[in-house]
């Protein structure tokens, strides 16, 4: 186990509507970084928070936003829901913002229906 | 731009036979390199990393890449499958702290199944 934990594990949504996914870093970390794994694909870079402030985004719309709390653990927003959101959602956490070595939580499987 | 490629979207080994599975890169700069394993319906799980020195690199469940500088590679290798390490194999590199900080760009991942 990392020590990383997501919650929840699992979701079905509706078109339009909006979620918020959690992840809790492993302690000491400070980094965190959410992706987007659509079925078949390789996981792709939304953003990362470093000390609560984002630090880098991906290619993704403003409807996706993060929060990071003082204790390191993040938030990931997503608004008006498409049914192209649906994948598995991966938040990583890491000792520091060069994610030397990132560990991954087991992820948020989010189906928009 | 960085960019990751895994050419094979599966490999077939037997039990007990090397497994190499194969990473090539694209970035400027020196490179941070990694490989993560992931089972069903589960997050990633770290192998190993490269970030300088030693060109071969040891990492978990017995696993090692080598580092290849010359043709971009970084290729997963095992001397010995298990059918345990049946699972989906990715590929991951890390820019230049200029270019969005800590981004990992992974690659598509490949299949490894191991037959007993």
């Amino acid at each position: 186990e990392t020590g990383v934990t997501q919650s929840p594990t699992h979701l079905i949504k509706t078109r339009g509507q909006q979620v918020t996914l959690r992840c809790s870093s492993q302690s000491g970390h400070n980094t965190v970084s959410w992706y987007q794994q659509a079925l078949g694909q390789g996981p792709q870079f939304i953003f990362q928070y470093y000390r609560e402030e984002e630090n880098g985004r991906g290619n993704f719309p403003p409807r996706f936003s993060g929060l990071q709390f003082p204790n390191y653990s993040s938030e990931l927003n997503v608004n008006a829901l498409e049914l192209d959101d649906s994948a598995l959602y991966l938040c990583a956490s890491s000792s520091d913002r060069e994610n030397t070595e990132a560990f991954f939580g087991q992820g948020t499987r989010l189906t928009v229906v | 731009a960085q960019s990751v490629a895994q050419p094979e979207d599966q490999v077939n080994v037997a039990e007990g036979n090397p497994l190499t599975v194969k990473c090539t890169y694209s970035v400027s700069g020196n490179p941070y390199l990694f490989w993560y394993v992931q089972y069903p319906n589960r997050g990633l799980q770290f192998l190993l990393k490269y970030i300088t020195g030693d060109n071969l690199v040891k990492g978990s469940y017995g696993f090692e890449a080598e580092f290849n500088k010359s043709q971009t590679s970084f290729h997963l290798k095992k001397p010995s499958a298990l059918v345990s390490d049946s699972a989906l194999y990715f590929c991951a590199v890390r820019a230049p702290l200029t270019d969005s900080w800590g981004k990992l760009q992974f690659g598509a991942g490949t299949q490894v199944v191991v037959t007993p």
